[in-house]
């Protein structure tokens, strides 16, 4: 069984920093392209960023750009996203996502909250 | 960035109708490899996001057959068929064409 668990969030305050994990299971970790998903609270979904099955390559959502970084370490099965700089409007619930056909989301975490307020 | 408009906002349905929701792009999604690049999601309150189709017509695995999708370059539509009460939820478009991926604004379905 497919399984993905987030972890990392919390209440931080804007300016600030926050790594959050997302642990992988059931599958082969290093053959997928992995995303990060965020949807704020009431809201829909918007995709954050990918990276490749090594990490050599990664994409960013223009909104978080410069800002936030993805990394992944394939011996320990598990997907990074380095938050720096947070603004309010990045208060969200963060998904990690596995890439499936034709550029979709086939497998989904259940989320960490991630709250900035001063 | 690609802009994915959905319709209606909220669908009422009786058990065991059926239910149709549309999503348009902003630019075509069909790639020159043939495939159409649009997926299909469902958020069942409290949870997460499960995958329901990708490239228009295309079943995730363990997705019952009442549910399919249809379309042209930039309309597309989530058809259920005899709709459960385990279908209700939001709705959500996206595309996987090119960067930035974006998604629609969610279809709500509602039962009578």
């Amino acid at each position: 069984e497919v399984k993905l668990v987030e972890s990392g969030g919390g209440l931080l305050k804007p300016g600030g920093s926050l790594k959050l994990s997302c642990v992988a299971s059931g599958f082969t970790f290093s053959n997928y392209w992995m995303h990060w998903v965020r949807q704020a609270p009431g809201k829909g979904l918007e995709w954050i960023g990918e990276i490749e099955y090594d990490g050599t390559e990664t994409n960013y959502a223009p909104s978080i750009k410069d800002r936030f970084t993805i990394s992944r370490d394939n011996a320990k099965n598990t997907l990074y996203l380095q938050m720096s700089s947070v603004r309010s409007e990045d208060t969200a619930t963060y998904f990690c996502t596995t890439e499936g056909e034709g550029g979709s989301f086939a497998y989904w975490g259940q989320g960490t909250l991630v709250t900035v307020s001063s | 960035d690609i802009v994915m408009t959905q319709a209606p906002l909220s669908v009422s349905v009786t058990p065991g109708e059926s239910a149709s929701i549309s999503c348009r792009s902003s630019k075509s999604l069909l790639h020159s490899n043939g495939n159409t690049y649009v997926n299909w999601y469902l958020q069942k309150p409290g949870k997460s996001p499960q995958f329901l189709i990708y490239r228009m017509s295309n079943l995730a695995s363990g997705v019952p057959d009442r549910f399919s999708g249809s379309g042209s370059e930039t309309d597309f539509t989530l058809k259920i068929s005899k709709v459960e009460t385990e279908d209700v939820g939001v709705y959500y478009c996206g595309h996987g064409l090119e960067y930035p991926y974006t998604f629609g604004a969610g279809t709500k379905l509602e039962l009578k």
